[in-house]
């Protein structure tokens, strides 16, 4: 199946920083990109879905101010948690879907988060 | 709304077969996914359905009937690895993905 990178793995920052975290498709073209965030024993949640070349759609509840998605080339999309704190602190998956005729989506490893 | 409902949890022993029971609203539906997730991974892609009825791939099968909105997840021969929640989502016409909250299968020696 189609192999879909997350980096960092695992990062923890004190309260206040931001953290970016990439997500890349290895071997296609991800036209669109979701990002998860699931807490400890908790299903996914879909935080925003990003098309390349255009906003961001977030989820209900989902700050964009605070949650910075950049979907900049059909490869990689980027998640910016800015100003955090430790109720931010999750495990963020990125998801990647080849173009509207391959629905599947391929999971990232995902990023433990840990914020101060 | 859409829902996606699936037991919370559920046990077998080792060499046995389970069944993982999904339903979903069919107003909408066009597919029907089967994710595997082990504790502290991101979910790993099992299957898609479209069309009813039951596709096998290896020790584990999707089935998928349509118009009861009614899928299952059926794992054979289990292996103690098999232990790990199990993730149904639905694909609807707006292309919007609901997924359930997962089965967490525990497995018995």
């Amino acid at each position: 199946g189609a192999v879909v990178s997350q980096h960092p793995s695992w990062v923890i920052c004190k309260s206040g920083t931001s953290v970016k975290i990439e997500c890349r498709s290895l071997d296609f073209q991800a036209t669109t990109m979701f990002w998860y965030r699931q807490f400890p024993k908790q299903s996914l949640m879909l935080m925003a879905t990003s098309n390349e070349g255009s906003k961001a759609t977030y989820e209900q509840g989902v700050e964009k101010d605070k949650f910075l998605i950049n979907h900049a080339s059909l490869t990689l999309s980027t998640l910016t948690v800015t100003s955090a704190h430790p109720e931010d602190s999750s495990f963020y998956i990125c998801s990647a879907r080849s173009g509207v005729e391959a629905e599947t989506q391929y999971f990232g490893p995902g990023t433990r988060l840990l914020v101060l | 709304g859409q829902n996606i409902d699936q037991p919370t949890e559920m046990t077998a022993t080792e060499g046995a077969i389970v069944q993982i029971n999904c339903t979903y609203q069919t107003s909408g539906f066009n597919g029907l996914f089967w994710y595997q997730q082990h504790a502290g991974e991101a979910p790993t892609f099992l299957s898609y359905n479209v069309l009813d009825g039951l596709e096998e791939k290896g020790r584990f099968s999707s089935f998928l009937s349509r118009s009861k909105g009614y899928s299952y997840l059926l794992l054979k021969e289990l292996q103690m690895k098999d232990s790990a929640s199990y993730l149904c989502a639905a694909l609807y016409s707006n292309y919007q993905l609901i997924w359930g909250a997962g089965t967490k299968l525990i497995i018995k020696p």
